[in-house]
């Protein structure tokens, strides 16, 4: 199985802040991560695909890069409704594998 | 609209049987890939099954021999039979439909809809 690590576990911002979240996957997963919002009891909410594809709906202030084993979320100026746990998932092999997550939280 | 909504969790006993169910509307589900995603408690999201429109079915090796995906094609609804269940089956579970581009020889499955989950507890 494909191992996801995510990081940081949790991270404080403000509102305005630019916000970075990395995914290193164990093995090259070819661009085939997207990622993924989740609000407390909620389900979570698709925001990329294909490492770097905007989801039709979501704010452009998302945005993803990377390749190989290397992923990034960024979110270029954090709004109050950002605050959620973000997980990136790798689909280039089954079992899909989710990251641990990283929890966005107000500074 | 596209919309997944789940049914069917509760408690359980360990040892005992669950069936969820996911209906789905403005989409079919035989002509898409479909998964089961769970989150215990506090935790992270962890896939659990999969089908795909051609009927191919995968399990998470946590739950394979145990856990069986199927569709009902005349109701445009996924299922989850769940037997022997465990403490550790304690979750959410959502459905989720695949979406899928092609690729370098290949297609590539994403998640983009999912229900909001239905509670499983095993618990005596």
């Amino acid at each position: 199985d494909i191992q996801m690590t995510q990081s940081p576990s949790s991270l404080s911002a403000s509102v305005g802040d630019r916000v970075t979240i990395t995914c290193r996957a164990s093995q090259g997963i070819s661009n085939s991560l997207a990622w993924y919002q989740q609000k407390p009891g909620k389900a979570p909410k698709l925001l990329l695909y294909a490492a770097s594809r905007l989801e039709s709906g979501v704010p452009s202030r998302f945005s993803g890069s990377g390749s190989g084993t290397d992923y990034t979320l960024t979110i270029s100026s954090l709004q109050p409704e950002d605050f959620a746990t973000y997980y990136c998932q790798q689909y280039y092999s089954t079992p899909p594998t989710f990251g641990g997550g990283t929890k966005v939280e107000i500074k | 609209e596209v919309q997944l909504v789940e049914s069917g969790g509760g408690l359980v006993q360990p040892g005992g049987s669950l069936r969820l169910s996911c209906a789905a509307s403005g989409f079919t589900v035989s002509s898409n890939y479909m998964s089961w995603v769970r989150q215990a408690p506090g935790k992270g999201l962890e896939w659990v099954s999969v089908i795909y429109s051609g009927g191919s079915t995968y399990y998470a090796d946590s739950v394979k021999g145990r856990f069986t995906i199927s569709r009902d094609n005349s109701k445009n609804t996924l299922y989850l039979q769940m037997n022997s269940l465990r403490a550790e089956d304690t979750a959410v579970y959502y459905c989720a439909r695949g979406m899928y581009y092609y690729g370098s020889g290949r297609n590539y499955y994403y998640m983009d809809v999912w229900g909001k989950g239905t509670t499983v507890t095993v618990s005596s």
